[in-house]
């Protein structure tokens, strides 16, 4: 099966710009994840999806940060403005919300604020 | 909250040595623990998962271990290749999932074990 797409693989903005990531989940699995990445940490959860519905953003910094998952297929995540400290490995996961919850990651996004 | 602790940071070993990564987190109420390979500038790749009432896992090379109670995990990785050198996560899951009537499952990683193996 395909695995998980996303673009762009990578992205340099100027600070207080916005940009735009977008996934393209694995086909028939229902639940779809954002993590942020930052250089020497493991990934750290922003936002989850279960369809087209938000099950846990409680670590979204929603005053920069939106996502939305339209259909319940494709996703995209937006920073508006960005920072500084939002550099770091963006990544998409999805799952099959089945018996083992087990996920498959995306390529991830680079962002480089400057 | 959750904490997971990967040890060593960093190993490098000579081709054809077995190695073993270790992993260890905070609170043993976990649903299942999950092991990755992060290669430079790519996403994570799934090797091994390990149910919580399981106590280990194998996939050739590899075997993940898993003990509860004294909140450890361990990769072992035999007769390693140079092929092998990549980042190694450890991400343990806590909470329910949708499909067992909850709503917050949550995957917690690591900082990972860099990894290089010379030829």
């Amino acid at each position: 099966e395909a695995g998980v797409a996303q673009s762009p693989r990578y992205k340099i903005i100027e600070k207080r710009q916005s940009v735009a990531f977008w996934c393209n989940p694995i086909s028939g699995h229902a639940t779809l994840y954002w993590y942020q990445q930052i250089l020497g940490q493991g990934p750290k959860l922003l936002i989850q999806f279960q369809n087209n519905g938000v099950v846990d953003d409680s670590q979204l910094p929603k005053d920069r940060f939106s996502a939305e998952r339209l259909k319940g297929v494709d996703s995209t995540l937006k920073i508006q403005p960005a920072k500084l400290e939002d550099s770091a490995v963006y990544l998409c996961a999805t799952g099959r919300d089945r018996r083992y919850n087990e996920q498959f990651f995306g390529p991830g996004t680079r962002l480089t604020v400057l | 909250k959750q904490e997971v602790t990967q040890i060593p940071a960093a190993l490098s070993v000579p081709e054809g040595e077995n190695l073993v990564l270790n992993c260890s987190f905070t609170d043993s109420a976990i649903y299942n623990l999950q092991w990755f390979r992060q290669d430079p500038g790519k996403g994570l790749t799934s090797l091994l998962l390990i149910q919580s009432s399981q106590r280990e896992q194998t996939s050739g090379r590899l075997n993940a271990s898993l003990d509860k109670s004294s909140g450890r995990s361990t990769l072992y990785i035999a007769a390693s290749q140079p092929g092998d050198s990549a980042t190694y996560l450890c991400a343990v899951g806590r909470g329910l999932p949708l499909f067992s009537g909850g709503s917050n499952y949550k995957l917690t990683f690591g900082k990972g074990t860099l990894l290089t193996v010379n030829p």
